[in-house]
């Protein structure tokens, strides 16, 4: 049973440009959250999404948008890249239960993007 | 592989000491605490976690104590060995509506045994 799977590994950008992450749930999971990773830092929410819908949002701006496919799989787009978008881009998954009850996110490896 | 461990306090125990690594939260509604580890080039792994109905539970090796009355978390890790070099990360999870929370991280902290 695959666990959580990103692609790119690694990805190059200059300023502005845009850029898209693929994340792909553990099996079963329809759930998937994305969370922004600088250098020495801890995970820091973007987005969560759910039956295709954004669910809930961090303090991020517009720049960052995100997509959930009818397979649960999802992307991470931001646009007008900035020096600061240099990070690591983890996706998590998790299977929806009952509301009120914590569902453990599974994280994958993490997308690795640098901007220049 | 690239280090998340840059410009994190750090932890360096005796292999076969016993570890304790501490973190402090700031939100009182938080619901969940989680503890996670992240090895070089890997995303966090899922440790143990507690709900603040409780202030101690343990697992294979570990446990992790809450304390809700000064806001404190710790991670307890027995008989450490060099298998768990990683950073370790403490994260909150609020009370919301939706079942799958969103998480708030810690800083971390990176622990080094030695052999």
């Amino acid at each position: 049973d695959a666990g959580v799977t990103q692609s790119p590994t690694h990805l190059i950008k200059t300023r502005g440009q845009q850029v898209t992450l693929r994340c792909s749930p553990k099996s079963g999971h329809d759930t998937v959250s994305w969370y922004q990773q600088a250098l020495g830092q801890g995970p820091q929410f973007i987005f969560q999404y759910y039956e295709e819908e954004e669910r809930q949002r961090g303090n991020f701006p517009d720049r960052f948008s995100g997509h959930q496919f009818p397979n649960y799989s999802s992307e991470l787009n931001v646009n007008a890249l900035l020096l600061g978008d240099s990070a690591l881009y983890l996706c998590a998954s998790s299977e929806e239960k009952l509301a009120g009850i914590y569902n453990e996110q599974f994280f994958g490896p993490g997308t690795r993007l640098t901007v220049l | 592989g690239e280090s998340v461990g840059l410009h994190l306090p750090t932890l360096s125990v005796q292999e076969g000491d016993n570890s304790i690594i501490n973190c402090a939260y700031s939100n009182s509604a938080s619901d969940y605490f989680i503890w996670y580890k992240q090895e070089s080039g890997k995303g966090p792994q899922f440790i143990i976690d507690i709900r603040s109905n409780m202030d101690k539970r343990q697992g294979q090796r570990v446990t992790v104590l809450l304390n809700k009355t000064v806001k404190h978390l710790s991670l307890q890790i027995a008989a450490t060995q060099p298998g768990d070099s990683a950073v370790y990360f403490c994260a909150e999870s609020p009370r919301t509506g939706a079942g799958s929370y969103q998480l708030t991280f810690g800083k971390g902290t990176k622990l080094s045994v030695i052999p």
